[in-house]
């Protein structure tokens, strides 16, 4: 199957710090998203993106698809930004299952 | 739209019981989606739905795992003879088919623990 890395794994930063996650994956996909699992386990879509830059707010988001990579940019953080962020990924004709890294968790300090 | 409802929240049983979670997506939605979270880990795809019909699973949904979907609705997910290793949460999530953009939409899962 696809391999999708996450980096960093742990990532702290006090308020108001910018940061930039990262995630790689190993094959051509035609779906990619960025979800945000809160401290209470609710994970929330922050991100449709299988190519291109999209931005929400403080949020950011850019895919290189030839280059098999994606980046999401968290500027002037917050602590309510805490928590795990994932990158799930579809590969090309392999049906709809979104395949997930295993997160980059985030603790955002006073 | 009340977004993904997954009952119950949570379920304590003991190892070799059955278990049966329910998971209503936004209405709308014709995706279907049943995924496993551990500790520490992303979640793991089990199946998926297009409508009622199950079109993929996973080959970590072993035969003691079933899910329906029967009237393009709701669906459940059964567990049989249940293992300890079984302990997770089910996550259960929906999306629209068919639109430019498919985004996936979680629910709050059901926290699984086998004793």
């Amino acid at each position: 199957g696809i391999q999708v890395e996450q980096s960093p794994p742990d990532l702290i930063l006090q308020e108001g710090a910018n940061s930039t996650l990262r995630c790689n994956f190993s094959d051509s996909v035609n779906n990619l998203q960025w979800f945000h699992q809160n401290p209470w386990g609710q994970l929330i879509n922050l991100f449709y993106i299988p190519s291109g830059t999209k931005q929400n707010g403080r949020l950011s988001a850019t895919t290189v698809a030839t280059e098999r990579y994606s980046l999401l940019y968290i500027s002037s953080s917050q602590t309510t930004d805490s928590g795990v962020y994932f990158c799930a990924v579809e590969r090309v004709n392999s049906g709809y299952a979104l395949n997930f890294g295993k997160g980059t968790s985030l603790l955002v300090t006073p | 739209d009340t977004g993904v409802s997954q009952n119950p929240r949570h379920k304590i049983t003991k190892r070799g019981q059955n278990v049966t979670f329910r998971c209503d997506p936004i209405s709308e939605h014709n995706r279907l989606y049943w995924y496993r979270q551990t500790l520490g880990q992303g979640p793991e795809f089990l199946t998926y739905f297009q409508n009622e019909a199950q079109l993929e699973k996973s080959r970590l949904l072993s035969d003691r795992f079933s899910a329906e979907r029967p009237k393009g609705s709701f669906s459940t997910l059964e567990i049989q003879r249940t293992e300890q290793g079984d302990s997770a949460m089910y996550l259960c999530a929906s999306s629209l088919a068919g639109s430019h953009e498919s985004p996936l939409h979680f629910g709050n899962g059901t926290r699984l623990t086998v004793t």
